[in-house]
């Protein structure tokens, strides 16, 4: 089974609006939470990524909040562009010589212009 | 830079046929991963190396599937015979060193057996 759990399975939002993409994890070995972008006909690319010694975590418009004691994660892209419609994934790991990745099921974004 | 490189990108076959999927790391890279991505399934960790070493192949399905590295630059993933439920998108991802570490992805393999 999935150890990351990922929701919405799609959305759409309106050009300037905020996409919000929730994840949740029971493994508490997990330390480390990227996100992962993926275009149609590529391969998935690193986004921004949080450890759990921060709340919260911001490049540009792309923003992660982080709740360690609900065991929760999110990606809030504010401000949401037409070029921001992608598939995006949750993803975690444990900091360890245990170096796998586990991801969510994705997001489908599509943002309306 | 060149990114990870994967080879080919479209693969089309007969049930009960070798396929052979290709990956060209990203140069200094010592981690390399091989992924399998499906609808049902999502993307799915197969097998991973360490300096050429296979460390977790937990993932990898079947005895039908098979993955080497003979060296830094270089890694197959095969399966024989393959089946139409081996039909996905494999992706290869190199990455530098482990912990937080970002691991770069190519482009992938579709792979579509008949």
């Amino acid at each position: 089974q999935q150890q990351v759990k990922q929701s919405p399975q799609s959305l759409i939002v309106q050009k300037g609006g905020i996409s919000i993409i929730n994840c949740a994890y029971e493994n508490t070995a997990f330390d480390y939470f990227p996100w992962y972008q993926q275009f149609p006909g590529k391969g998935p690319a690193l986004l921004i990524a949080i450890r759990p010694d921060v709340s919260e975590k911001k490049e540009g418009r792309f923003t992660i909040s982080f709740n360690k004691s609900a065991k929760q994660f999110s990606l809030h892209i504010m401000d949401s562009q037409p070029g921001d419609s992608a598939t995006y994934f949750c993803a975690a790991s444990p900091w360890s010589n245990d170096y796998k990745l586990s991801f969510g099921a994705g997001t489908t974004v599509t943002v309306r212009a | 830079d060149a990114g990870v490189i994967q080879s080919p990108r479209h693969e089309v076959t007969e049930m009960g046929q070798e396929v052979t999927l290709r990956c060209k790391p990203i140069s200094g890279h010592d981690y390399l991963f091989w992924y399998r991505q499906t609808m049902m399934r999502g993307l799915e960790l197969l097998i991973y190396f360490n300096n050429n070493v296979p460390i977790d192949d937990s993932g990898m399905p079947e005895d039908r599937f098979s993955a080497k590295m003979p060296n830094a630059s270089f890694s197959t993933l095969k399966i024989q015979p393959s089946e139409p439920r081996d039909s996905a998108v494999y992706f290869c991802a190199s990455s530098l060193g482990v912990g937080y570490q970002p691991q770069h992805f190519g482009d992938g393999t579709r792979l579509s057996i008949l």
